[in-house]
């Protein structure tokens, strides 16, 4: 079992629908990371966070450490929303991130 | 600031050859990190760097992989003699810090290597 685990792998929605990307993992944290790879392969760090909310633009991240839990939403999808998300977490013990694999985003105008 | 700058962004070798991936980090940032991203295995950290010292080596797979910062501003990965199962894109990235709230990544365009 990967030590972090999104959900779903594949996504596909339609412009303006509400997105909800989902992140477990199984280690203790110091941080979880959300990142988003463009189709170009350039990867963008969205958000940091090590407890509650944090929101930019149309995109809100959560989590949940004694459910060992986040999420990403993205509000009012539009199709330049299409890209990988990624979810990384800090391991508390090592100080090393640790991937998970991806959620591929699909926005249809 | 120009971002974290990686060379070349693609490399076709043949099996066996000796492969040099560079990057440049953004000025001022005290970490440095390299990773390689494939499709099985999705992102993985190689090796980062605190200060031009290698402090965490355990995500290089082999003794063919290596990795050297001769200063702050300048790091290398060489992959000799490289191997088919080498082919990935490989991310160099840089942060102020590697543990704290100002410790973002910074991710390079990535280099595109494909050893045939």
């Amino acid at each position: 079992k990967n030590e972090v685990e999104q959900s779903p792998q594949n996504l596909t929605a339609q412009e303006g629908e509400f997105i909800t990307i989902n992140c477990s993992y199984s280690v203790g944290i110091s941080a979880l990371h959300w990142l988003q790879q463009h189709p170009g392969g350039g990867i963008v760090s969205l958000f940091m966070l090590s407890s509650g909310k944090k929101k930019h633009g149309r995109l809100i991240a959560t989590i949940n450490i004694q459910e060992k839990h986040s999420s990403l939403h993205i509000t009012a999808s539009h199709p330049r929303d299409s890209a990988v998300y990624i979810c990384a977490v800090r391991d508390g013990a090592t100080n090393k991130l640790i991937f998970g694999t991806g959620t591929l985003l699909a926005v249809q105008p | 600031d120009a971002g974290v700058i990686q060379s070349p962004r693609h490399e076709v070798t043949e099996m066996g050859q000796e492969v040099t991936l560079r990057c440049k980090p953004i000025s001022g940032h005290d970490y440095l990190f390299w990773y390689r991203q494939t499709m099985m295995r999705g992102l993985e950290l190689l090796i980062y760097f605190n200060n031009n010292v290698p402090i965490d080596d355990s995500g290089m797979p082999e003794d063919r992989f290596s990795a050297k910062m001769p200063n702050a501003s300048f790091s290398t990965l060489k992959i000799q003699p490289s191997e088919p199962r080498d082919s990935a894109v490989y991310f160099c990235a840089s942060s102020l810090g590697a543990g704290g709230v100002t410790d973002t990544q910074y991710f390079g365009p990535g280099t595109r290597l494909t050893v045939l």
